[in-house]
């Protein structure tokens, strides 16, 4: 496989479930993203991690909480989400957050909160 | 604040008929401006990276251009298949994240 990979590609979910967003990159990369994309809205950055290591929360609500175990994976854990965390679920990968190079991205997961 | 606008939000070509989208920016200084393309249901897919003033980068109909305070991204004799949202991003020299604009939704009709 090549690029970055998310799984699944859907999830609905009640507001009390819990569930995990998992992303892989086959890029080589040290730095990967989160981010939300909601209808009519720019993207917006949730978490990085650079080499592993969490740089960056972009004061997300803790019922979003990370975990990057490499530098090839990345989960999203979810729990008591509210309905408008309804959005698609991107994540990105890329050299290193601090070279300018460009963010690659995966397909999302489209997620729906009953 | 570094902000990122992009015009115009909607877009509708009769194929072949020539365009341009612009993506204006307000960051203090620039470390590199990327362009992507995003399909509904699919995340976004990178086209170009443009990192100084002048700079211009093509492939096949698109052409990026960037200048102090925007960039264009032209798109001559567009077919069906360029139909997708085109999002713009800029890197703030002393930051490390990404600022996205809100995207220019493309329709080219055949």
């Amino acid at each position: 496989e090549t690029g970055v990979t998310q799984t699944p590609r859907h999830l609905v979910m009640g507001m009390t479930n819990k569930k995990s967003l998992k992303c892989e990159q086959h890029l080589g990369h040290n730095a990967m993203y989160w981010y939300k994309q909601s209808a009519k809205k720019p993207l917006e950055l949730m978490f990085v991690y650079n080499f592993k290591e969490q740089t960056e929360n972009n004061s997300v609500p803790s019922r979003f909480s990370p975990e990057c175990p490499n530098s090839s994976h990345l989960f999203l854990h979810l729990h008591t989400l509210q309905p408008e965390d309804s959005a698609l679920y991107l994540c990105a990968s890329s050299q290193a957050t601090g070279s300018n190079q460009p963010q690659h991205f995966g397909d999302g997961t489209r997620l729906s909160i009953l | 604040e570094d902000q990122v606008t992009q015009s115009p939000e909607a877009l509708r070509l009769q194929e072949g008929e020539s365009s341009s989208l612009n993506c204006s920016y307000t960051v203090s200084g620039l470390r590199g401006l990327f362009w992507y393309r995003q399909d509904p249901g699919k995340g976004p897919e990178f086209l170009f990276t443009l990192y100084s003033a002048g700079e211009e980068k093509e492939k096949e109909r698109l052409k990026a251009t960037l200048t102090k305070k925007e960039s264009f991204l032209h798109i001559t004799a567009p077919k069906p298949e360029d139909s997708a949202t085109y999002l713009c991003a800029v890197q703030a020299p002393y930051g490390q994240n990404f600022v996205f604009g809100p995207g220019t939704r493309l329709s080219v009709l055949p």
